[in-house]
């Protein structure tokens, strides 16, 4: 079963609204990650919060873990046509070393 | 450096064919990891090596699918034989391991059609 799962599956929203969406994971985790797929291409890194941090910030990228809850939440402010694509986050557990897993994805649609 | 390189980047094969998959790992990176992505299951981990050894092939999803690392700059994916349902894309990532809190570097990927 994947580690991660992130809600909503799908997002449709107008250029320079907010974008939000969420990851539930299911074990301690040493950090979270989250990374964008355009279509047909590999998957691009964007922002890295460790277990022991609450919120991190990287241009229009705002996250925060929630590790009482284990869950994350990725946030891009005033998105634009561009930021059209699927986001994912990613965990590595506490427990198991240096694996990495993946939730399920949001694709998130911005129309201009 | 150039990344991570996969190939090809795209296969088309019969059912029944023996598939390889090919992956060159970011230099300097001591763990790799071998994905698969379909619309149905997402992306899923299949097995990941750390210093050419694998640790983990609890993702690999039966007997016809092997993965070696034989040194730290080449690894293979190979299925044998193939089934229609193998049809996927196929990611390879590489990411250092002496490191804990560092991110992934995934290749381009290979587009699997078996037919």
């Amino acid at each position: 079963s994947q580690q991660g799962e992130e809600d909503p599956q799908a997002l449709s929203i107008q250029e320079g609204e907010n974008a939000t969406m969420n990851c539930s994971y299911k074990t301690s985790i040493n950090n979270l990650q989250w990374y964008r797929q355009n279509s047909g291409r590999g998957l691009v890194h964007l922002i890295l919060i460790r277990s022991n941090e609450r919120e991190k910030h990287s241009g229009r990228l705002r996250v925060t873990l929630d590790t009482s809850k284990k869950s994350s939440s990725l946030l891009i402010t005033a998105s634009r046509a561009a930021d059209t694509a699927s986001y994912f986050c990613a965990t590595v557990p506490k427990a198991a070393g240096n694996k990495l897993t993946f939730g399920g994805g949001t694709r998130v649609l911005v129309k201009p | 450096d150039a990344g991570v390189i996969q190939s090809p980047r795209h296969e088309v094969t019969e059912m029944g064919q023996e598939v390889t998959l090919r992956c060159k790992p970011i230099s300097g990176h001591n763990s790799l990891f071998w994905y698969r992505q379909t619309m149905m299951r997402g992306l899923e981990l299949l097995i990941y090596f750390n210093n050419n050894v694998p640790i983990d092939d609890s993702g690999m999803p039966e007997d016809r699918f092997s993965a070696k690392m034989p040194n730290a700059s080449f690894s293979t994916l190979k299925i044998q034989p193939s089934e229609p349902r193998d049809s996927a894309v196929y990611f390879c990532a590489s990411r250092p391991s002496d490191r804990e809190n560092t991110e992934a570097f995934f290749g381009q990927g290979t587009r699997l059609t078996v037919v």
